[in-house]
């Protein structure tokens, strides 16, 4: 089973608007990481959130962290068309920690 | 300039031929992994290798072998007991387990018909 699921599976926003996806999990986790993948592309790293932390920015980004709910959420503020892609959310797990599951991800359309 | 390279970018051969899939990573990462990723999905793992000379199976093994005879180098072979080899494959590396913050490759596009 998996252990990251995304929410929405796509999400189509005006540029300039924020744009929000969830991610849930199952197991205990020690980090929760956000990746972006372009079209056709491999996957780009973008943030790491410790399971002892709640919150954490990264210029555009702002991502949350709620263990108690087993959830994980991504804002991406003020969007670009650039912005464009599928966003994957990976968790490693307190029992198998020498990998990570990656989620089936967002697709995120930003129309100019 | 560091980073991971797979050749080639597109790769088609006939049912019943094993292909291998290069994966190259100047980074000096200890871990490197093999996803698989088929349309509108998410990476399932294939094998990973935490170290030279050790791998281990991902959670689609099956129809596929790997190597790791030298840190920079983990290629991937898709046998002809791959039931349905054509997908998008992802190499990825990372400085040690747990595969935090990890490296990806462009990709591989195999089609077999």
């Amino acid at each position: 089973s998996q252990q990251g699921e995304e929410d929405p599976q796509a999400l189509s926003i005006q540029e300039g608007e924020n744009a929000t996806m969830n991610c849930s999990y199952k197991t205990s986790i020690n980090n929760l990481q956000w990746y972006r993948q372009n079209s056709g592309r491999g996957l780009v790293h973008l943030i790491l959130i410790r399971s002892n932390e709640r919150e954490k920015h990264s210029g555009r980004l702002r991502v949350t962290l709620d263990t108690s709910k087993k959830s994980s959420s991504l804002l991406i503020t003020a969007s670009r068309a650039a912005d464009t892609a599928s966003y994957f959310c990976a968790t490693d797990s307190k029992t198998s920690y020498d990998k990570v599951i990656f989620g089936p991800g967002t697709s995120l359309s930003v129309i100019p | 300039d560091g980073g991971i390279t797979q050749s080639p970018k597109y790769l088609f051969r006939k049912e019943g031929q094993n292909v291998t899939l290069s994966c190259e990573q100047n980074l000096n990462h200890d871990a490197m992994y093999w996803y698989r990723q088929d349309p509108g999905q998410g990476l399932r793992l294939i094998y990973y290798s935490q170290i030279v000379n050790d791998f281990q199976k991902g959670d689609i093994a099956e129809g596929y072998s790997v190597s790791r005879e030298k840190k920079e180098s983990f290629p991937l072979t898709v046998t002809s007991a791959q039931k349905n080899p054509t997908a998008f494959y992802l190499c990825a590396s990372s400085i040690s387990p747990p595969g935090v913050g990890q490296y990806f490759g462009p990709g591989t596009r195999l089609t077999v018909t």
